[in-house]
């Protein structure tokens, strides 16, 4: 069967360096991707990853290793408003996203 | 602007009784998704739609229908098959162009009581 593995739930500080984990075991892989979710809102698209590397986009990288089905998520220099579900997903061989059930993130002062 | 919309927001239906949950997108995107959202778990695919007059049962197609008589609208009927309705829904749509970036509608909250 398909699965995406994420923990359930993380605790950071303001103004740190927080690493979220997903693995994933698909039928196929057309890419992975991280979306940001605040807690009663819809998911917004945060990250596209295809080749193996990482990928920065300001305070947020995404980094993906194909061969081990593995990729994190790094959130920098931490703000408040980063407090929420971090969703990670896999495009399958049929082009379909696979969902894992997301990582609560809380940040404290 | 260009995006999603659903409505309503917040429904609260009887049991027994199907509910319609309204998706209109002006992306000019060709495929659309319903996904339901539970705590603790992944979003579920309800049903897809790739083109107009067209479209596929998801994971969890039971107890749900759609229809896609226009490209920028995709109505997802809850009925009273559905033994547990209460969840957030949520709409998506995307281009053709295979990098699978999701635009999302901000959902519709449905509760059964």
């Amino acid at each position: 069967g398909q699965n995406i593995d994420q923990p359930t739930e993380m605790t950071a500080t303001e103004g740190a360096i927080v690493q979220i984990n997903c693995t994933y075991q698909t039928s196929g892989f057309n890419g992975l991707f991280w979306y940001q979710q605040h807690a009663g809102e819809a998911p917004t698209f945060l990250s596209y990853n295809v080749l193996d590397g990482l990928e920065e986009k300001g305070r947020f990288s995404s980094f993906l290793s194909r061969s081990k089905g593995y990729s994190y998520l790094l959130l920098k220099e931490l703000q408040m408003k980063d407090s929420a579900s971090y969703l990670c997903a896999v495009m399958d061989s049929n082009y379909q996203l696979i969902w894992g059930a997301g990582t609560k993130l809380i940040i404290k002062p | 602007d260009g995006g999603i919309t659903q409505s309503p927001k917040y429904l609260f239906r009887k049991e027994g009784q199907n509910v319609t949950l309204s998706c209109e997108q002006n992306l000019n995107h060709d495929a659309m998704y319903w996904y339901r959202q539970d705590p603790g778990q992944g979003l579920r695919l309800i049903y897809y739609s790739q083109i107009v007059n067209d479209f596929q049962k998801g994971d969890i197609a039971e107890g749900y229908s759609v229809s896609r008589e226009k490209k920028e609208s995709f109505p997802l009927t809850v009925t009273s098959a559905q033994k547990n309705p209460t969840a957030f829904y949520l709409c998506a749509s995307t281009g053709q162009d295979h990098t699978g970036e999701l635009f999302f509608g901000e959902g519709s909250r449905l509760t059964v009581l």
